[in-house]
């Protein structure tokens, strides 16, 4: 039972360029996401979050989407950079049980010089 | 910034031998967790601790497993008799009040 999907197993763009991950969840109970970068030998390391009372956070380069209807959030790095090349995990949870969050199967990203 | 850290960074061990992993969360943290990723699936929860107790355990955290935070800055994971699928990265984790999870970069277990 997939509760966190991540469609894409891979994306790659050129530097400068607009990266969109994209995510889907089937659990009506999530209702705080987050988004993760994983380097080769690292842990995760957090990224961004959102919760469910909004549908767009925003840090930086990173803004979050969630389309709450759709059970859908989405990424977008703009502009992308070659140090943006990581696996990127979507993940969600309740929000009363904020630190058990289950994990998409990632999305390996390549941003090209 | 202070930092999750896990030992060791490699683990190999014979299958029915026990195994503890460590970890030292951030300091003021006050929620600790162990994850894993067995290679090519996903990360999974497996147990999150508070309070000197466990707080809620996946499917995947039985009678084999145990966690333990013996002094006021480690956290350990111990799996008394290793199979071979227990073979995977094991991630420890910690959090503030409403802060996200910081994750330590892994012990690589390896059952042979």
């Amino acid at each position: 039972d997939q509760q966190v999907k991540q469609n894409s197993p891979s994306l790659s763009v050129q530097e400068g360029r607009i990266s969109i991950l994209n995510c889907d969840y089937t659990n009506s109970m999530f209702d705080y996401f987050l988004w993760y970068k994983k380097y080769p030998a690292e842990g995760p390391t957090f990224l961004i979050s959102i919760s469910s009372i909004k549908d767009k956070n925003e840090d930086g380069r990173f803004t979050v989407f969630l389309n709450k209807s759709a059970k859908h959030l989405s990424l977008h790095i703009v502009p992308s950079q070659p140090g943006d090349s990581a696996v990127y995990f979507c993940a969600a949870s309740a929000s009363y049980n904020a630190g058990k969050s289950t994990f998409g199967d990632g999305t390996t990203l390549t941003v090209k010089p | 910034e202070p930092e999750v850290t896990q030992t060791p960074s490699h683990q190999v061990t014979q299958m029915g031998q026990e195994v503890i992993l460590r970890c030292v969360p951030i300091s003021n943290h006050l929620y600790f967790y162990w994850y894993r990723q067995i290679l090519g699936q996903k990360v999974e929860f497996l147990v999150s601790f508070y309070n000197n107790e466990i707080s809620e355990k996946s499917e995947i955290f039985d009678d084999q497993f145990s966690v333990e935070r013996p002094d006021g800055s480690n956290f350990t994971l111990k799996i008394r008799s290793t199979k071979l699928e227990d073979s995977a990265m094991y991630f420890c984790a910690s959090r503030g009040f409403n802060s996200p999870l910081h994750f330590g970069n892994g012990t690589r277990l390896t059952v042979t």
